[in-house]
C-alpha cells in the first residue's frame, strides 16, 4: 500500500499489551483535540477526541489524556490487536481557526 | 450514510499542468477541508470552507485554490504543477461547531504524481 510516512516513529508491542502513543502539541490556544488513525491506503479515521476543559476521556478500549501544562496529549490503547497496526496522529484546533493542526506521526506495528 | 467521497482515487500530471480534484461530503455536513499529505511534511491544511465561503487557507502558494458549491461539493485546483506537489490530498468534511469546525471525516484521498 501506499507509504504515509516513510521514517515515522515506530512503536513495536506485543498482541495483547497496551499501547501508549504520545503526543507534544503546539498551539496553547487549541481547546479541541483528536486523535485518527490511519491504514495503509486509507484516510485518516477517528479514534477519540477531548476538549481542553478535560483531562482524560475513555472510550472502547482506547483512552486520551491531556496535559495542558506541558502541551502532551497520549493515546493509550488496551489489549493491543493486530487491526491496531496503523499509523496514529494527533490532531489540535484551535476555535475560530477552521484548520487542524496535525502531529507527525506514530507507527503502531502490533507483534503476534 | 454514504462516506466522504473523493475523485478521481490517482491520477498522473506532468510539470507545468493542472490538476482539479473533486470532493462530496457527507449528506448535512457543511464545512469542507483540505489537507496536503507527503512523507516529508505529513498532514498539511490547506483550506477550509463553509457554505461556499473560504474562512481559513494555508500557507501554500496561489498555484493552490478552491472552491464550494451551494450542494457543499468542494473541488482544488492546482495549477502549473511541480514535482513537489506530487502528494496525497485528502478533503474532510465536518458538521460546524460554533466558532469552529468540528471533528473531521476523511475521504480515501486523491494521490497526485507529478512526473
Amino acid at each position: 500500500g501506499e507509504s504515509v510516512g516513510l521514517h515515522l516513529p515506530t512503536l513495536s508491542v506485543q498482541e495483547g499489551d497496551n499501547s501508549i502513543i504520545n503526543c507534544a502539541y503546539s498551539n496553547s490556544a487549541s481547546d479541541y483535540f483528536i486523535w485518527y488513525k490511519q491504514e495503509s491506503g486509507k484516510g485518516p479515521q477517528f479514534i477519540i477526541d477531548i476538549r481542553s476543559n478535560m483531562d482524560k476521556r475513555q472510550g472502547q478500549r482506547v483512552t486520551v489524556l491531556l496535559n495542558k501544562t506541558v502541551k502532551h496529549l497520549s493515546l493509550q490503547i488496551a489489549a493491543t490487536q493486530p487491526g491496531d497496526s496503523a499509523v496514529y496522529f494527533c490532531a489540535e484546533n484551535e476555535l475560530g481557526t477552521y484548520k487542524y493542526i496535525f502531529g507527525t506521526g506514530t507507527r503502531l506495528k502490533v507483534l503476534a | 450514510k454514504a462516506g466522504v467521497t473523493q475523485t478521481p482515487r490517482y491520477l498522473i500530471k506532468t510539470r507545468g499542468q493542472q490538476v482539479t480534484l473533486s470532493c462530496s461530503p457527507i449528506s448535512g455536513h457543511r464545512s469542507v477541508s483540505w489537507y496536503q499529505q507527503t512523507p516529508g511534511q505529513g498532514l498539511q491544511f490547506l483550506f477550509e470552507y463553509f457554505s461556499e465561503t473560504q474562512r481559513n487557507k494555508g500557507n501554500f502558494p496561489g498555484r493552490f485554490s478552491g472552491r464550494q458549491f451551494s450542494n457543499s461539493r468542494s473541488e482544488m485546483n492546482v495549477s502549473t504543477l511541480e514535482l513537489g506537489d506530487s502528494a496525497l490530498y485528502l478533503c474532510a468534511s465536518s458538521i460546524n461547531r460554533v466558532g469552529g469546525t468540528g471533528e473531521l471525516f476523511f475521504g480515501e484521498g486523491s494521490r497526485l504524481t507529478v512526473l
